[in-house]
């Protein structure tokens, strides 16, 4: 069975500096997927990043990248420049080939401090 | 294009009524899932549709609820009794038909939060 673990429930960064949220997870499966959803107050989850498990090179979307420790199961989000619309719930999940549902974590709440 | 809607955004209900929670996927997305967040803990896959055929309800919490997606449009979820412990947000989410050799990527609506009184 795949589980995700977010330690840090909430964390809060200066507008513009740039902030890291935990992930970990375990699987036993060896085609795997990584995602980061994002779910600003009262609105809809979006898909902010997503790592394919066999690529080495770690996925980067603008100011959004991570840092994908493969041994170490481990799956950060790093992001550069903080802004207000930052502020949100970030949600680490993951997936693999062949089972679609994916696998969520707790959550990290994310304040962005003007 | 639009994005997955739900319907109602919000459910107040009293225990033992019965509640129909409803999702409708981005147009031309096979895939349908279903996934619910209690207060405070992660976020719980229900169930997974491919058109109109159920592929994991591995999730489903008991038999009090019922997922339907007829024609393989829309989907709906039914709670019957509701419960206390079925308060929470309900998530929907689509794909596209990537088959068993990827994981798409989901889609998901902005959740329905139902509150069981």
């Amino acid at each position: 069975a795949q589980t995700v673990t977010q330690s840090q429930p909430e964390m809060s960064v200066q507008e513009a500096e740039t902030v890291t949220l935990s992930c970990t997870y375990d699987t036993s499966e060896s085609d795997y997927y990584l995602f980061w959803y994002k779910q600003p107050p009262s609105r809809q989850m979006i898909l902010v990043i997503r790592q394919e498990a066999y690529k080495q090179q770690n996925a980067t979307e603008n100011r959004f990248s991570v840092n994908f420790q493969k041994a170490a199961k481990s799956f950060s989000l790093k992001i550069s420049d903080s802004q207000l619309g930052d502020a949100a719930m970030y949600f680490c999940a993951s997936g693999h080939q062949g089972a679609q549902k994916l696998v969520f974590g707790q959550g990290t709440r994310l304040t962005i401090n003007p | 294009e639009a994005g997955v809607t739900q319907f109602p955004s919000h459910s107040v209900i009293e225990k033992g009524q019965t509640v129909t929670l409803r999702c409708d996927p981005i147009s031309g997305h096979d895939n349908l899932y279903w996934y619910r967040r209690v207060m405070g803990k992660e976020i719980k896959f229900l169930l997974h549709f491919v058109k109109e055929s159920k592929q994991d309800e591995s999730g489903m919490p008991n038999n009090r609820f019922l997922a339907e997606r007829t024609g393989g449009t829309y989907s709906t979820l039914k709670v019957q009794p509701a419960e206390l412990e079925d308060s929470g947000v309900y998530f929907c989410a689509s794909s596209q038909a990537g088959g068993s050799a990827s994981t798409d990527t989901q889609y998901f609506g902005p959740g329905t939060r139902l509150t069981v009184l």
